[in-house]
């Protein structure tokens, strides 16, 4: 059974630092690799979808890439703001239709 | 104007009532889903409905019931509700039978005496 491993559980740097989140997969054999934001109290929000065809993807200061080889993904956040405090998941899709989560990496970015 | 909503945000109930949870997406997707996420922020499925017909069914007790009366609604009855049913259930939502562009609603937490 897929089993979806984020490391670190909880993160804390200063603003303006780069950073990267860390995502291990048991199973390769994926449809396509999620890193998700939530926020305290809130649901998730999709932030870059990757598919197991792609290598990366990028949105602003977001950049995801994807290993699937030997099941990474990492999240790099480039100049990190108070902002982007959130807890971070990533979910690989066996097939379409079922996403398996990890446990998510709390980020803290101080002023 | 919500895209995925749920109701409601909390509830509190004693143990061997029985709750539901209703769930309502505007997006005009035809597939929606309920996740549980526990104590630990682990995030798991546990249906999944296309079209109004039911695609997953993980290992859930049957006291969770889930009902689809149109693609744009997908309650969650629970009977009978247990200690460890305590947890936040989330509510989702994408186009077809793809997980891309999966909207989640904010979260129905439920607290279980």
């Amino acid at each position: 059974k897929q089993e979806v491993t984020q490391i670190p559980a909880a993160l804390s740097v200063p603003e303006g630092e780069n950073l990267v989140l860390n995502c291990s997969f048991t199973d390769s054999a994926i449809y396509n690799l999620q890193w998700f934001r939530q926020d305290p109290g809130k649901g998730l929000t999709s932030l870059l979808l990757i598919q197991s065809s792609q290598r990366e993807q990028t949105s602003g200061r977001l950049n995801a890439s994807l290993d699937k080889s030997s099941g990474r993904s990492t999240l790099y956040i480039a100049a990190s703001q108070p902002g982007d405090s959130a807890t971070y998941l990533c979910a690989v899709s066996k097939g379409a239709n079922n996403l398996f989560f990890g446990t998510g990496t709390r980020l803290t970015v101080i002023p | 104007d919500t895209a995925v909503s749920q109701t409601p945000k909390y509830l509190v109930t004693q143990m061997g009532n029985d709750k539901s949870i209703k769930c309502e997406q505007n997006l005009g997707h035809d597939t929606m889903y309920w996740y549980k996420q526990d104590s630990k922020k682990f995030l798991k499925i546990m249906f999944s409905y296309n079209n109004k017909e039911l695609i997953i069914n993980e290992t859930v007790p049957n006291r969770f019931s889930p009902k689809s009366p149109d693609k744009a609604h997908l309650n969650l009855h629970i009977n009978s509700l247990e200690l460890g049913d305590s947890a936040v259930y989330f509510c989702a939502s994408s186009h077809g039978l793809e997980t891309s562009g999966l909207f989640f609603g904010e979260g129905s937490r439920l607290t279980v005496l």
